[in-house]
């Protein structure tokens, strides 16, 4: 298995300008979610999902749209970037969505992004 | 909501010695759970050790233990003989059990390096 997957590793961004965020898991886990990662700060949580065809908002969702068409693929869309977003993305990923304490939440080694 | 604090943000500690990392949360749950994650500069965010809130006994993974007291709301995190690959950031985390999006809280992390 490759785990959680993001692309790219690294992106630079104008203001306005748009781009999604890729993140795949080949664990037929239910549960995706996307957290960015500031200075200073730890993980918070922009939009998750607990299956396919199901997403909602998390601590921070503004500025961003997720999908969630297939099990495998949960991509981040920035409609039009601001310098605010400049953060490090993580994607993760559970087995279920009903979480039990045996169950480990997967990370992906995350995208830096930069709006300039 | 909940709010996980780590008053650390930076802490040292010589090789094969112990070194403890703080964290207090605030929350009106009396069900939860609470982690701790390793940062490598790999930027990989790694699960070292988690805990049950309704257990009283302390987890431990080898050299990796936790002192949880639920009443002062406080998980510190001791590593024991303490290796030159735990050079890393520490985040604490907490989630709730009412499965409403398997969602983290982190804390702001502790940037901890090992010295030789």
């Amino acid at each position: 298995n490759a785990g959680v997957t993001q692309t790219p590793k690294f992106q630079v961004l104008k203001t306005g300008q748009s781009m999604t965020l890729q993140c795949a898991q080949d664990m037929n886990h239910e549960y995706m979610s996307w957290y960015r990662q500031d200075p200073g700060m730890g993980l918070r949580l922009i939009h998750y999902s607990v299956g396919a065809g199901i997403t909602d908002q998390g601590e921070v969702p503004n500025g961003y749209n997720v999908s969630r068409s297939t099990t495998e693929d949960f991509p981040l869309r920035l409609l039009s970037a601001a310098p605010s977003q400049t953060s490090v993305y993580f994607c993760a990923s559970s087995y279920s969505s009903v979480w039990r304490f045996t169950d480990t939440q997967y990370f992906g080694p995350g995208t830096r992004l930069t709006v300039l | 909501a909940q709010t996980v604090t780590q008053s650390q943000p930076e802490m040292s500690v010589q090789e094969a010695e112990t070194v403890t990392l703080s964290c207090t949360y605030d929350t009106s749950e009396s069900n939860y759970y609470l982690f701790w994650y390793k940062q490598p500069p790999s930027r990989q965010m790694i699960l070292v050790i988690r805990q049950e809130a309704y257990k009283q006994q302390n987890a431990t993974e080898n050299r990796f233990s936790v002192n949880f007291q639920k009443a002062a709301k406080s998980f510190s995190l001791k590593i024991s003989d303490s290796q030159l690959g735990d050079t890393a950031m520490y985040f604490c985390a907490f989630m709730k059990q009412d499965n409403a999006g398997n969602m983290l809280t982190f804390g702001g992390g502790t940037r901890l390096m090992v010295k030789p």
